[in-house]
């Protein structure tokens, strides 16, 4: 399983675009890189998945270089209600492969 | 309305005691899954099902037990053997194989 390194905490504005980048050196050819966002006392919702290059969709872009060791989720224009916790999942979510959370990255917003 | 159930929101034990925990999934998935999350912490993987009546331990699964008898149901059973059990519990379920995971809304088990 190929771990993933995510910064602990961020702060960021309202309006303002965030980037978070997630490492992932040790990525397999068949890994699918996954995005969760949690609310606090809530479960994670899943926010967007992707293989390569470059993927979006209402809530978020994903950016994945040729090389697949990082990548990188930006959020649009943020508000306060983005707030949260961003978990960088890296796996092939085969029959064998264990989804694993790490501690994620504390997204603050500003006013 | 599709998704997943956890009863109840809130539970408080006595130690000492099993406790049972409630999932149920109308979702159709084959896999289902229980986590354990701590104050300030990240997810961590108790156990896992992929089809009925198969499970597997996950990384912290001392303490705890479960069943798979039924596709829609995946209880969890955290017994007085854990010796920390008092934590947020979740579950989730998966569709295809590397699709995404659908949480439930989570029991808080406060054990004293």
């Amino acid at each position: 399983l190929a771990k993933t390194t995510q910064p602990i905490s961020m702060d960021s504005y309202e309006g303002q675009e965030v980037n978070i980048t997630c490492s992932h050196n040790n990525i397999a050819t068949n890994d699918y890189i996954t995005w969760y966002q949690q609310f606090p006392s809530q479960g994670p919702r899943f926010i967007i998945q992707g293989y390569k290059t470059k993927v979006t969709n209402e809530v978020a872009s994903l950016f994945i270089p040729a090389d697949r060791k990082s990548s990188t989720l930006s959020l649009p224009r943020v508000s306060l209600s983005d707030t949260a916790v961003y978990y960088c999942l890296v796996g092939t979510g085969n029959r064998d492969d264990k989804i694993i959370f790490g501690k994620g990255t504390r997204l603050h917003i500003l006013p | 309305d599709g998704g997943i159930t956890q009863s109840p929101k809130y539970l408080f034990r006595k130690e000492g005691q099993n406790v049972t925990l409630s999932c149920e999934q109308n979702l159709n998935h084959d896999a289902m899954y229980w986590y354990r999350q701590d104050p300030g912490q990240g997810l961590r993987l108790i156990y896992y099902s992929q089809i009925v009546n198969d499970f597997q331990k996950g990384d912290i699964a001392e303490g705890y037990s479960v069943s798979r008898e039924k596709k829609e149901s995946f209880p969890l059973t955290v017994t007085s053997a854990q010796k920390n059990p008092t934590a947020f519990y979740l579950c989730a379920s998966t569709g295809l194989a590397g699709s995404e995971q659908y949480f439930g809304p989570g029991t808080r088990l406060t054990v004293t």
